[in-house]
This record gives C-alpha cells, structure tokens and sequence, in this order.
C-alpha cells in the first residue's frame, strides 16, 4: 500500500448533481495530482496542487475544481454531474516541486457512475 | 495520433516466458513513467525514468530518449504479473505539458500457469 487514501470508495450521483471526492497524501508528501480515468482507457490528468495552489491542468472544464489544504489533502469538486463524468478517479501524490518527474504515489480510486 | 502509443495493447503468455511492452511518444519528456494497475483500480508506479535502465527484481526497463521509446521487460513471468500495464510521460520543464502526465491505453497482460 502507498499510504495514500482515496474516500469515498464507491459513489452513485445523478446527472446535475455536484460530488466531493477526498484525498489523502502519502507524509511528506506535498503535490497532488488528480487523474480521471473511463472503463478501459488510460488515466487523463485533471490538474495538480502544489502547497496548496493549482501547478497545472488537463482539457478539463471549470466545473472541475479543486483544493489542497495546509495538511496537503486535497478535494476534486465536480459541478453539473454529467453522464461522462462517470468514471475511476484517482488521486496520486509525490514529494517535492512540483511537476510530475517524482516518483507518483497512487490512491486506491473513487469509481463514480453519474445516472 | 496520441501522444503516448503502447504495443501491444493484448498480451497473452505462459508462465516463464520473457515479455516485453513497448511504449513510443512523440513530444519531449522530462520523465517516463511504468505503471502497474490490477483489477479493482490500484495502480503502482514501478519505475520513473529520464535516461538508460532500470531494474527492480524480475522487471527491467529502458528508454531511448533520441528514439522516444521505452521498454518494460519482465522476465520469468507469473501468473501474479497478470495486471494493465501503463506508460506515462511527463513534458519538458517550461513547456505546457510539465507538470502533467499523459498516459498510454495500457497495455493488458495475461500470463497463465
């Protein structure tokens, strides 16, 4: 296990709808990156925080929001649920600087289906 | 064309043989990531790569940084190594894609008894 911790595990939404899902960093670790991967696709990177303030984002709209906070857990807000949104996500964190050349440690995942 | 290609996507061997599992990207990388996701979600990175080879146990890669390619080698594989396999790479520091990973489709690997 990597010491990262995704809650929940499992959520069913309906479409409209707005969903927090949780992430807890592996100690020591201060960037987190969130990745949004469909049933048999490869993950497709949302964005990152790095000491709490946003270090890059993927072609995802504004209605994916997120937060790090000083303990540098981290939130992924998603507004206006629409069926696509259905999907694993996952949280990875790393330690220092930012960027994605460390080594990424992965949550177990939050699998979302929007009805 | 996506940026990161895996070959092959299917992948079906019999227990002791020598794998390999390629992945080819066309933009220039910080870094190269090895993944390894099982059923149910979990992934693990297995190695993080900017030039040569690496080893861990019966798991080798390499990558060829002119070329833009890397290689996942398993050898003496196990039933246990049955999972997706996943290449991601990380852009150049200053470009739009540093600080991002992009992910290949993976590549499903089955080794039975």
């Amino acid at each position: 296990e990597t010491g990262v911790t995704q809650s929940p595990t499992h959520l069913i939404k309906t479409r409209g709808q707005q969903v927090t899902l949780r992430c807890s960093s592996q100690s020591g670790h201060n960037t987190v990156s969130w990745y949004q991967q469909a049933l048999g696709q490869g993950p497709q990177f949302i964005f990152q925080y790095y000491r709490e303030e946003e270090n890059g984002r993927g072609n995802f709209p504004p209605r994916f929001s997120g937060l790090q906070f000083p303990n540098y857990s981290s939130e992924l807000n998603v507004n206006a649920l629409e069926l696509d949104d259905s999907a694993l996500y996952l949280c990875a964190s790393s330690r220092g600087g930012g960027g994605s050349i460390d080594t990424q440690y992965f949550g177990p995942g939050t699998r979302l289906t929007v009805l | 064309k996506n940026e990161v290609e895996q070959s092959p996507q299917n992948l079906t061997a019999q227990e002791g043989e020598f794998i390999t599992i390629n992945c080819s990207y066309s933009v220039g990388i910080s870094a190269l990531h090895w993944l390894q996701q099982h059923p149910g979600g979990g992934i693990v990175s297995l190695f993080m790569l900017s030039s040569g080879k690496k080893k861990h146990g019966r798991l080798i890669a390499t990558i060829n940084i002119q070329e833009k390619h890397s290689s996942l080698h398993i050898t003496a594989s196990h039933p246990r190594d049955s999972a997706v396999y996943i290449c991601a790479v990380c852009g150049l520091a200053g470009g739009t894609s540093y600080g991002k990973l992009t992910f290949g489709q993976g590549t499903i690997l089955t080794v039975h008894p």
